[in-house]
C-alpha cells in the first residue's frame, strides 16, 4: 500500500525550514529519500534503517519511527537548490523493492 | 561516470506496436529495478532483478516482460502496447537490494 506524504506542497523563502511527513499502514525494513527536479531522473538523499541507522546527505536529516511507520526529512536553513519533489519510498521486506509516495513538492523563493 | 544509461530517451509508438526500453549499468551493481512514473504521480516499480539470472514482479508488472541479460543490462519489453503506458519509464540499480537506488534519465513514452 501507498504511503502517505504530508504535506502535499510547501513553498519557502530562503533560509526558512521544512518538514516533509511519510506515513505507511505496513511494517518497514528502512525508508528512502529521494529528490527529483522537473524532467529529470530523481536522485538520492537518505536511507533509514529498522534500527536507527541512517546513510545520506550531509545537510538534510531525517527520522524513522518504527512504531508508527512513519518517517520525517528535515530541510534546514532552505537554499533555493532544494526546490524539488520529494518522494519517500518504503521497504518492508529488505528486497529494495520500494513503493512511492506520491510525492511533496517544495519550491523555494528568494 | 556514466552511472546507468538508458535507451532511447524518447520513442511514440502506435497502439499495438512492441518495443523493448534499454538499460545498462557501470557500477558493478547487482540490483536493478524498471519504474514508471505518469504525470504528477510518485514512481511505481515495474519489475526488478535481485541479481543476475533473476527477476520478480513489482506493483504494476502487467503487460510488460523483463530480461537480465547480463548482470550490467536489464532491459523492459512492451509485446502490444496500449495507450495506457504512455509514461516516463526510469531503470534505477543499488549495490546490493535495499542500498541507494540510482536512476537512468529516463525514456519519455508516448503511445497513440
Amino acid at each position: 500500500q501507498q504511503p502517505v506524504q504530508s504535506p502535499q506542497a510547501v513553498i519557502l523563502r530562503e533560509g526558512e525550514d521544512a518538514v516533509i511527513n511519510c506515513s505507511s499502514s505496513k511494517a518497514l525494513y528502512s525508508v528512502h529519500w529521494y529528490r527529483q527536479k522537473h524532467g529529470e531522473a530523481p536522485v538520492f538523499l537518505m536511507i533509514l534503517l529498522k534500527g536507527g541507522e541512517q546513510k545520506g546527505h550531509e545537510k538534510i536529516s531525517a527520522s524513522f519511527n518504527e512504531k508508527k511507520q512513519q518517517s520525517s526529512l528535515y530541510l534546514t536553513a532552505s537554499q533555493l537548490s532544494y526546490s524539488g519533489t520529494y518522494f519517500c519510498g518504503t521497504d518492508s521486506s529488505n528486497t529494495g523493492k520500494l513503493i512511492f509516495g506520491q510525492g511533496t513538492t517544495l519550491q523555494v523563493k528568494p | 561516470n556514466a552511472g546507468v544509461t538508458q535507451t532511447p530517451k524518447f520513442q511514440v509508438l502506435k497502439t499495438g506496436q512492441s518495443m523493448t526500453l534499454q538499460c545498462a549499468q557501470d557500477m558493478n551493481h547487482n540490483s536493478m529495478y524498471w519504474y514508471r512514473q505518469d504525470p504528477g504521480m510518485g514512481l511505481r516499480l515495474i519489475y526488478y532483478s535481485a541479481s543476475e539470472g533473476t527477476t520478480d514482479k513489482g506493483e504494476v508488472p502487467n503487460g510488460y516482460n523483463v530480461s537480465r541479460l547480463n548482470k550490467r543490462e536489464f532491459s523492459l519489453r512492451l509485446e502490444s502496447a496500449a495507450p495506457s503506458q504512455t509514461s516516463v519509464y526510469f531503470c534505477a540499480s543499488s549495490a546490493p537490494a535495499g542500498q541507494p537506488q540510482h536512476f537512468g534519465d529516463g525514456t519519455r513514452l508516448s503511445i497513440l
